[in-house]
């Protein structure tokens, strides 16, 4: 088992739909960094959490530390949105340990 | 520069020659972070540097791979007699502190043939 794992693995929506793509994790964290990959490979920084909720424009990311859980939402979703979104772990117990998710493929169809 | 700079951006090596990547991070950010993303693959962390020392370089893939950091500024990435297995992009990103968000540098892909 997988110390993150992301769900779903791949996404397909309608423009304007509200987008909710999870990530889980078994390890002790001490932050939860949600990025975006662009088609084209760049890496964005969407948030760094380590409790309750961000909100940045559209994207809302949350996190609950007791359920070990964390959701990424993307409301009125937009064909630009299209990207791999990827959860990523700091370690609780070894800081600069960062253990990533293995992405969910997010395609927003016009 | 406004942000993280990475060179070169394009690597095409030998197999059995070294390599060195250069990440110029955002000035004024002292923690530095180090990935690579073989083709089709997630993100694998390589190391950190908190200004110029790594606390643990056990995400390194072999000890053909080397990094250091100085001046707190720019950091090189080494690979020793490099094998095909190391193609992938190396990705550089840099941050105020560990557990702030942290800006990527457009990478550099390395093809070794």
């Amino acid at each position: 088992k997988n110390e993150v794992e992301q769900s779903p693995q791949n996404l397909t929506a309608q423009e304007g739909e509200f987008i909710t793509i999870n990530c889980s994790y078994s390890v002790g964290i001490s932050a939860l960094h949600w990025l975006q990959q662009h088609p084209g490979g760049g890496i964005v920084s969407l948030f760094m959490l380590s409790s309750g909720k961000k909100k940045h424009g559209r994207l809302i990311a949350t996190i609950n530390i007791q359920e070990k859980h964390s959701s990424l939402h993307i409301t009125a979703s937009h064909p630009r949105d299209s990207a791999v979104y990827i959860c990523a772990v700091y370690s609780e117990t070894s800081y600069d340990k960062v253990i990533f998710g293995p992405g969910t493929s997010l395609s927003v169809i016009p | 520069g406004a942000g993280v700079s990475q060179s070169p951006s394009n690597k095409v090596t030998e197999k059995g020659k070294d390599v060195e990547l250069r990440c110029d991070p955002i000035s004024g950010h002292t923690a530095l972070y180090w990935y690579r993303q073989s083709l089709g693959q997630g993100l694998e962390f390589l190391i950190y540097f908190q200004g110029n020392s790594a606390p643990d370089k056990s995400g390194l893939p072999s000890d053909r791979f080397s990094a250091e950091r100085t001046g707190g500024s720019v950091s090189t990435l080494t690979i020793q007699r490099t094998q095909q297995e190391d193609s992938a992009v190396y990705l550089c990103a840099s941050s105020f502190s560990h557990n702030y968000g942290y800006t990527f540098g457009s990478g550099t892909r390395l093809t070794v043939v």
